[in-house]
């Protein structure tokens, strides 16, 4: 079974620094995608990235780029130049591309506090 | 384009009892799957129905069960409600089975 696992419960950061956030997986399939999703307070998921795993190059969405390492099955998050509205819960996630249906696994989440 | 909507927004039952929470997909998706969030946790996938079909499920017992309508839209019906039960339901939408999901604002159901 997949698993993904995220071992920063929580982080901070100061307002326009940046930050990490790590994520890794388990599978043995090689054909995934994962995914970033923010939770703020007001509870509603919300996409951040995505990530196919046949691509090698990093997927960057403005302030938010990941560092995809596919052999060591590390997927992390870094959040540049941060901003209050980053404060959220963030949930790693990973969907195996070769089943007939979209199951995604979370990991169990980082809480990032971003400080003025 | 309207995102993905859920109602209600909370709800309290008492043990025994069913529930019927509801989902409408963002335009243009034919896909809804279904989660549970206890607090503190991950989301936990429950089922995804894909044109109407049950096209997935997780490892919850069968007294969750789901439909979809011809519009796409979604219910999770939840029958003899434990304590357990209480969590954050989300549904999410998306284009096809194996596309990006885009989450609604959730169901907050409390069980007593």
């Amino acid at each position: 079974a997949q698993t993904v696992t995220q071992s920063q419960p929580e982080m901070s950061v100061q307002e326009a620094e940046t930050v990490t956030l790590s994520c890794t997986y388990d599978t043995s399939e090689s054909d995934y995608y994962l995914f970033w999703y923010k939770q703020p307070p007001s509870r509603q998921m919300i996409l951040v990235i995505r990530q196919e795993a046949y691509k090698q190059q990093n997927a960057t969405e403005n302030r938010f780029s990941v560092n995809f390492q596919k052999a060591a099955k590390s997927f992390s998050l870094k959040i540049s130049d941060s901003q209050l509205g980053d404060a959220a819960m963030y949930f790693c996630a990973y969907n195996a591309g070769g089943t007939s249906y979209g199951k995604l696994t979370f990991g169990q989440g980082t809480i990032l506090t971003v400080h003025p | 384009e309207t995102g993905v909507t859920q109602s209600p927004t909370h709800l309290i039952k008492t043990r025994g009892q069913q529930v019927t929470l509801r989902c409408s997909s963002q335009s243009g998706h034919n896909t809804v799957s279904w989660y549970q969030q206890a607090l503190g946790q991950g989301p936990q996938f429950i089922f995804q129905y894909y044109r109407e079909e049950e096209n997935g499920r997780g490892n919850f017992p069968p007294r969750f069960s789901g439909l979809q309508f011809p519009n796409y839209s979604s219910e999770l019906n939840v029958n003899a409600l434990e304590l357990d039960d209480s969590a954050l339901y989300l549904c999410a939408s998306s284009r096809g089975s194996q596309e990006t999901q885009y989450f609604g604002p959730g169901t907050r159901l409390l069980v007593l």
